[in-house]
Order: structure tokens, then C-alpha cells, then sequence
């Protein structure tokens, strides 16, 4: 079956412009998660969606995200007025509801 | 404080069983040990977990000690292809409500 997708797969933008992220979970799952990796670092939380639930925004570093899942399916991260502190690896995963997280291949942000 | 304790690196020769292994002393008692990798520029890949006894899929085998502080990874016949970065992470079930968070791993090369 299809895995976790993600779109744009590279995504180059300069300091100040707005970017959205998509990620596709994988059909079913209700849990959707949002990382981040920057370069030879480990994963960092951001966002967490389950169900119908409010989301767990604990890991978003700055008030510049924000996230949405529509109908409990897609979800679109947003950073507003990059920085180039932005850039890195957004990586999506899903669940279903179990502690095994499936991943996206990830996007590749570069703030110029 | 460090969760988990992996050798920076690791070398096996292509055909041969790649033993990982993985000290995660301060695992409480309900904390099961995740393994995912990473392969160059794509996003973590689930590979198996387990609680306390050994478990084995289509991609790896997993022995945990009897007093959980330790497991090894086994990738019985490593090929060029799992060549990656390898993390080893205890994580409590809730529900799917679990932000994962990796060390920073073993770099797996296989030799061919």
C-alpha cells in the first residue's frame, strides 16, 4: 500500500517569504506527526494530531508555524517569515494509534 | 542525560549478520526498545520492536537481556543496502500520543 507521502520534496525560498508543507499520511492513520532534522542532528517534535483532538503544539519553536489537518487526513505545515534558521529536513509520520510511526521521505527547506 | 548508548560506527561485510547493539540502562518498566534507521536522505524506517522478549520480522531480529538494560540489533544477511544510520529508542505506549526522539545512533556501513 502507499506509505507516507510529502510534498514539495525541496523546497528553496528566501528569508521572509511564507511556505506550506503537505504531507499525505498513510490511509487510515490517525495519528500524524511533524519533525524536523536539521543537518547531522536528531529529530526535533513539533506537532502532534490525533482523531478529532485538539492538536499537541508543545514542539512548535516559534509563534512563525502553525499546522492544519483537514478532515482528519492532510495536514499543511506553515512557516511564516522564514529565517534561515528554518532550513532543514520536515519530516511527517503517521500512526494507527500504535507507537509505530511510518515516515515521509521528508521535505528539504533551504531559506536563502 | 543520554536514553540510549550506540557505537558511533560500525563496519560489516556484505552477506554477514550486522550485530547493532544498543544500552538503554535507564529503561523503566513499561518502556518498549523501537528501532528505526535512516538511510541517506530519506526519512526514518520502523524496523521492529520489542518489550522484553526476543522478536523477529522479515527485516531483523531483536534480542533484548533479561534485565532489559541492553538489545542488539541482527540484520542476518546485511546487504549494500542497509547500509544507514541506525537508532535504538525506548518509548512508552500511549496511544500513539509518543513524540520519538533519537541518540545519535550507529553509522551501519556494509562492505561489499
Amino acid at each position: 500500500g502507499a506509505g507516507v507521502s510529502q510534498s514539495p520534496s525541496n523546497k528553496v525560498t528566501e528569508k521572509g517569504k511564507d511556505v506550506e508543507l503537505r504531507c499525505d499520511p498513510i490511509s487510515g492513520h490517525t495519528a500524524l506527526y511533524w519533525y524536523r532534522q536539521s543537518l547531522g542532528q536528531g529529530l526535533e517534535f513539533l506537532i502532534y494530531f490525533q482523531g478529532n483532538s485538539a492538536p499537541d503544539k508543545s514542539g512548535l519553536p516559534s509563534d512563525r508555524f502553525s499546522a492544519e489537518r483537514t478532515g482528519g487526513s492532510v495536514s499543511t505545515l506553515t512557516i511564516q517569515r522564514t529565517q534561515q534558521e528554518d532550513s532543514a529536513v520536515y519530516l511527517c509520520a503517521s500512526s494507527l494509534n500504535t507507537d509505530t510511526q511510518y515516515f515521509g521521505p521528508g521535505t528539504r527547506l533551504t531559506v536563502l | 542525560d543520554a536514553k540510549t548508548t550506540q557505537p558511533p560506527s560500525m563496519d560489516c561485510a556484505e552477506g554477514r549478520a550486522a550485530n547493532l547493539p544498543c544500552n538503554h540502562s535507564t529503561i523503566s518498566g513499561n518502556e518498549y526498545v523501537y528501532w528505526y534507521r535512516q538511510i541517506h536522505s530519506q526519512g526514518p524506517q520502523y524496523i521492529i520492536h520489542g518489550l522484553k522478549n526476543n522478536e523477529t520480522n522479515e527485516m531483523a531480529s531483536l534480542i533484548i537481556t533479561e534485565d532489559r538494560k541492553s538489545s542488539t540489533l541482527i540484520l542476518p544477511h546485511a546487504t549494500l543496502r542497509d547500509t544507514a544510520v541506525y537508532y535504538c529508542t525506548p518509548m512508552k505506549p500511549n496511544f500513539g500520543n509518543e513524540k520519538l526522539t533519537f541518540g545519535t545512533g550507529t553509522r551501519l556501513t556494509i562492505i561489499p
